[in-house]
């Protein structure tokens, strides 16, 4: 069975400093793989995906993250955090089964950033 | 381009109470899908839909209903609420490209049980 694993359910660095958002996975195929930020109050917006090919994916707002099969990770990083990525991120792994995609959503991440 | 849509925003219901969670999207995608958040648990599927008149249940479907009579609309229905469905509930669609997929999420109804 597919899962995920988000070490940290609450990080804290300061303005400028870099992000680290750690995300392990398991699955018996090779994975799509998504890091997903959710801002108060809203849904959930698509920061990147990986799928086939480079396994250093970029992503909206400065993020990126890169895949390591041998270390089963997915982690999210970006050099230099700035107030406004202060969210929650999720990271997901997706497989089709029973005739559709389905997502399975690590607890998330809740990035504060200190000025 | 709305997107994905939901209605309402809140909602506070008495324990027994029914309601339907609207979400309608815009975009003419076949799979839809019902999440509920809670608080450090992530999200866990309700039910979803791979086109009009496809439904079926997915991790936690007890206390709820769907239909999809057409490719627009996807509600979820409570019967019966009950406190342990206090939670914020996301609708999401998906649309599938080359050998990838992508999720995109309404914006939530955040729904207490009293």
């Amino acid at each position: 069975a597919q899962s995920v694993t988000q070490l940290g359910s609450h990080v804290s660095v300061s303005e400028g400093a870099l992000v680290l958002l750690r995300c392990n996975y398991s699955s018996s195929v090779p994975p799509y793989l998504f890091w997903y930020v959710q801002y108060p109050n809203q849904g959930l917006q698509l920061l990147l995906k990986y799928t086939t090919g480079a396994t250093l994916v970029k992503g909206i707002n400065g993020f990126e993250a890169e895949f390591k099969k041998s270390e089963t990770s997915f982690h999210l990083t970006k050099p230099s955090a700035h107030m406004s990525d202060a969210a929650e991120y999720f990271c997901a792994v997706s497989r089709f089964t029973s005739g559709t995609y389905k997502y399975i959503f690590g607890t998330g991440t809740r990035l504060k950033v200190l000025a | 381009n709305a997107g994905v849509t939901q209605t309402p925003k809140f909602r506070i219901l008495k324990i027994g109470q029914s309601m339907t969670l609207q979400c309608t999207q815009d975009m003419n995608h076949n799979y839809m899908y019902w999440y509920r958040q809670d608080p450090g648990m992530g999200l866990k599927l309700i039910y979803y839909s791979v086109g009009a008149g496809i439904t079926d249940k997915g991790e936690v479907p007890n206390g709820y209903n769907v239909s999809r009579s057409t490719t627009e609309d996807f509600p979820l229905r409570l019967e019966l609420a009950a406190p342990s469905q206090t939670s914020v509930y996301f609708c999401a669609t998906l649309i599938r490209g080359a050998g990838t997929d992508t999720q995109y999420f309404g914006p939530g109804t955040r729904l207490t049980v009293l």
